[in-house]
Formats: structure tokens, C-alpha cells, sequence
């Protein structure tokens, strides 16, 4: 069975420092894919960044790059120079293992960015 | 650019009301989901389709049922609301034919039941 865990419930940082938001996961797949998504005070899931197992490099998206160690099992999210709009939950996800529809969630993170 | 579409941001029904979540999407994704979300308790999977008519249970059906009569569009129903089931839902959708590239959500709808 899958799993996604994400051992920091809540996490502070200064505006303008990078933090890092941790992940690791378990799967027995060969390919897979590995996703954050962002959900702020109003609700919605953004989708922020995806890493395949394949990938050779890491993935990057604007200020937001995964750290991805495959031998660790690990995701982990960097974001670069917080600003307050990043206070939001963040979440960690794996695609769907074979035969499935159903992608597995960690519990999340909550970020609040000091000014 | 809005692809997955919940018909209701805010809902405040009463106790005993029969209550429809209608989501709709628009990038002609094969699946379909529906989770609940409360504080400390995650995303828990209420029902998905992965075909026009087609259902399954997810971790938390007990309450809740779905209606899949057209492939864009996944409505959950609630039979006689509840207190317990005052939450946050969302909708999600996925591409059968590239499975490894996760949802897409929707906006989500608060649901309090009185």
C-alpha cells in the first residue's frame, strides 16, 4: 500500500527566507508521480508542482522546487523567498498505484509566513 | 481558465434536508471524486466514478450518495443532512489516460448543516 507522511503539522517562517516542507512516501511502484498542492484560507487546492519518478533533475516551478531523493523516498517542497500570500496548508501527494484511480494525500502542513 | 466547477462556494441547509453538490468539469477527465475535509482529519474519500454511471465507495460513504449521468458532470447527495456532515467538500477530477498527473480540483464548497 501506498503512503504519504508529512511530519511537520505546522511550520513559521520570515517573509522573504525559503523554507522546507518535508515529505517522504512508500510505494512499491516503479513509476510514479509526485505532486503539492497549495490550499489557502478560501478553500481551493492549487496544484504547485509535480516530480515523476524518472525525472533526472528536480522539479521547478517559479519560486517553488521539489527535492526529490528517490534512495530516501523523499519530496520535499522548497519554497525561495516566502511572502505572506504563502501562508497557506500544503500538501503532499503520490499518483495512483497500478490498477487504482485513487491518489494517496499526506495529512499536510500548515505555513504561516511572519512579516 | 476554471476547469473543475462546484455550482456552490457557501451552503447552509437545514437538518433533514436533502442536499445536492454539483461539480462540473470541462477537461473531459474519465474520473471523478469527492472528498470531505475537517481540521486534523485530512482529505477522506466520500465516492468516485471512473465512468459515466459507474460509482464506488470511498472511506466515507455512509450518509452520501452520487450521480454520474454525464461524463462532465459528478453530483453528491446527501439524503437527509445532518450536523456531522457540516464540513468542507471538494470535488476533483483525473485523466484515466495520464494517471500519473494527479487532480485538478474545484473550489471547494462549505456545507453547514443547522
Amino acid at each position: 500500500a501506498q503512503k504519504i507522511t508529512q511530519t511537520q503539522p505546522g511550520m513559521f517562517v520570515q517573509e522573504k527566507e525559503a523554507v522546507t516542507l518535508d515529505c517522504t512516501y512508500d510505494t512499491s511502484d516503479q513509476s510514479y508521480g509526485l505532486f503539492w498542492y497549495k490550499q489557502p484560507s478560501s478553500g481551493e487546492m492549487i496544484f504547485l508542482i509535480y516530480q515523476g519518478s524518472y525525472d533526472e533533475q528536480n522539479a521547478t516551478e517559479g519560486r517553488y522546487s521539489l527535492n526529490f531523493q528517490k534512495a530516501r523516498k523523499s519530496a520535499n517542497l522548497v519554497i525561495s523567498a516566502s511572502q505572506l500570500g504563502d501562508s497557506a496548508m500544503y500538501f503532499c501527494a503520490m499518483s495512483p498505484p497500478g490498477g487504482s484511480y485513487i491518489p494517496t494525500f499526506g495529512r499536510g502542513t500548515s505555513l504561516i509566513v511572519h512579516p | 481558465d476554471v476547469k473543475v466547477t462546484q455550482s456552490s462556494r457557501y451552503l447552509v441547509k437545514r437538518t433533514g434536508e436533502k442536499v445536492f453538490l454539483e461539480c462540473v468539469q470541462d477537461m473531459d477527465h474519465e474520473n471523478m471524486f469527492w472528498y470531505r475535509q475537517d481540521p486534523g482529519l485530512g482529505l477522506r474519500l466520500i465516492y468516485f466514478s471512473y465512468d459515466v454511471k459507474m460509482k464506488e465507495k470511498g472511506d466515507i460513504p455512509e450518509g452520501y450518495s452520487v450521480s454520474r449521468e454525464k461524463k462532465e458532470r459528478f453530483s453528491l447527495i446527501l439524503e437527509s443532512a445532518s450536523t456531522n456532515q457540516t464540513s468542507m467538500y471538494l470535488c476533483a477530477s483525473s485523466s484515466r489516460r495520464f494517471p500519473l498527473y494527479g487532480y485538478t480540483f474545484g473550489s471547494g464548497t462549505r456545507l453547514t448543516v443547522v
